[in-house]
């Protein structure tokens, strides 16, 4: 079983749609959750941070984790033709050292105008 | 916000040559950094721990004859693909993490194609 699974998509959705990304995960360990988000040949950027349970919101961003399930979701609202990427989800047990840092394999959105 | 800068974006190499790949922290120090390769629709994969000073830390798997790391000043650190074959054509990412900052920092990454 993998540390982290992600629904790889793609997903399509017209614009101005809410967007739902889903991450479960096994390691009851983790505390600390990212998402990313890449577009075609470029580097992950960092969208939301969040440690632990909770939520956290940033503009159309919303961020909740569920450590009960095991599940982390980000939501976009008001979905825009710009958000079309990948978008990856992340954590780990601390809030430093990479190699502690597990990734979805990310999935892919497209936002159609 | 804390800008990582990585060159070249895109190279095409020939079989059995070497290729530097360099990954710069424009505004911050990072004593540390990471290198990770990306296949097609598949997620990041953690190759090796670059250590300001000291030997690189490689993942299990990873070649460190192949895939050799040099991090020779606080903002910078190479990855040099030696003897590069066509198996070797991929994506290769390199993060770091400011202090000031949460998360991980990454670079706009290079796509190496060896022919």
């Amino acid at each position: 079983q993998k540390e982290v699974e992600q629904d790889p998509g793609p997903l399509s959705v017209p614009e101005g749609a809410i967007v739902s990304l889903n991450c479960t995960y096994s390691n009851s360990a983790f505390q600390y959750f990212m998402w990313y988000r890449q577009y075609s040949r470029k580097g992950p950027e960092l969208l939301m941070y969040t440690y632990s349970s909770g939520n956290k919101e940033d503009g159309r961003f919303t961020a909740q984790v569920d450590k009960s399930s095991k599940y982390i979701s980000l939501f976009i609202r008001d979905s825009q033709p710009s958000d079309s990427a990948t978008y990856l989800c992340a954590m780990s047990v601390g809030p430093t050292g990479a190699n502690n840092l597990f990734f979805g394999t990310g999935t892919r959105l497209t936002v159609i105008p | 916000g804390a800008v990582v800068s990585q060159h070249p974006s895109r190279v095409i190499c020939k079989s059995g040559t070497s290729v530097k790949i360099e990954c710069r922290s424009l505004d911050f120090q990072a004593t540390t950094m990471f290198w990770y390769r990306q296949f097609p629709k598949q997620s990041l994969m953690l190759m090796a721990t670059s250590n300001e000073g000291s030997k690189a830390t490689y993942e299990q798997g990873v070649e460190k004859d192949k895939f050799l790391i040099n991090h020779a000043s606080l903002t910078l650190s190479t990855l040099t693909v030696t003897s590069a074959h066509p198996e070797d054509s991929s994506f290769y990412i390199c993060s770091a993490r400011d202090q000031r900052s949460y998360g991980y920092t990454f670079g706009s990454g290079t796509r190496l194609t060896v022919v």
